[in-house]
């Protein structure tokens, strides 16, 4: 978890309701990762950023959205939470190709939408 | 058929014992191959990762690859109840990282 935080760790909220989870790093790292985790489903990603403002879609993107302002914060925004977001999400960065380097996860968000 | 099968469990293996963790991928393109161990309520962490065919050991760690048959495995030498965790295998090619379902190990003391 080293140089990767996340923001709030836990959170419950009603479906409607738009959700922010941050997570911030320190090792300036250019490539962050927004992943969700259910059981019997593994780690699947959402949205993943390359830079500052440049963002893509992952396999699970639905309903999500992101952004990168600056390098070391990557906002996941669930523009109006359903019952089927509720779920674990991890941050995740890596120093370069996603397919290639290490990936480190941060501690993760555990989100309830009621 | 998903992209990265593992079975999910749980593995239940006595103290002192090799535990063997396998993993199966679809993609022939796939160039990169990763371990992660999670315990419970944590982050993922990464294990060691393998690029090339043959075994790779890290410690009581040893992690093998064989393309051909687009299998990876993971054995763990003399498991300890410390090793109890589930076990994340993740493949690498064309740009992005699927991970599995991951394997609950149990180690009985």
């Amino acid at each position: 978890d080293a140089g990767i935080t996340q923001s709030p760790r836990h959170k419950v909220t009603e479906t409607g309701t738009p959700v922010t989870l941050r997570c911030h790093q320190t090792e300036n790292h250019r490539y962050m990762y927004w992943y969700r985790q259910d059981p019997g489903h593994g780690l699947r990603l959402i949205h993943y950023s390359y830079g500052v403002k440049d963002t893509d879609k992952g396999e699970v993107s639905d309903g999500y959205s992101v952004s990168r302002s600056k390098t070391e914060d990557f906002l996941l925004t669930l523009e109006s939470a359903t019952s089927s977001q509720t779920s674990v999400y991890f941050c995740a960065i890596s120093e370069s190709d996603p397919s290639a380097d290490t990936q480190y996860f941060g501690p993760g968000t555990r989100l309830t939408v009621l | 058929q998903k992209e990265v099968e593992q079975n999910s469990g749980p593995l239940s293996v006595p103290e002192g014992a090799i535990a063997s963790l396998n993993c199966t991928y679809s993609d022939r393109g796939s160039q990169s191959f990763f371990w992660y161990r999670q315990y419970s309520g944590k982050s993922p962490e990464l294990i060691m990762f393998i690029y090339s065919n043959g075994d790779k050991e890290d410690g009581r760690f040893t992690a093998q690859l064989n393309k051909a048959s687009q299998y990876v495995s993971l054995l763990i030498r003399d498991s300890q109840p410390s090793d109890s965790a589930t076990y994340l295998c993740a493949v690498g090619g064309r740009g992005k990282l699927i991970f599995g379902q991951g394997t609950e190990l149990s180690v009985k003391p």
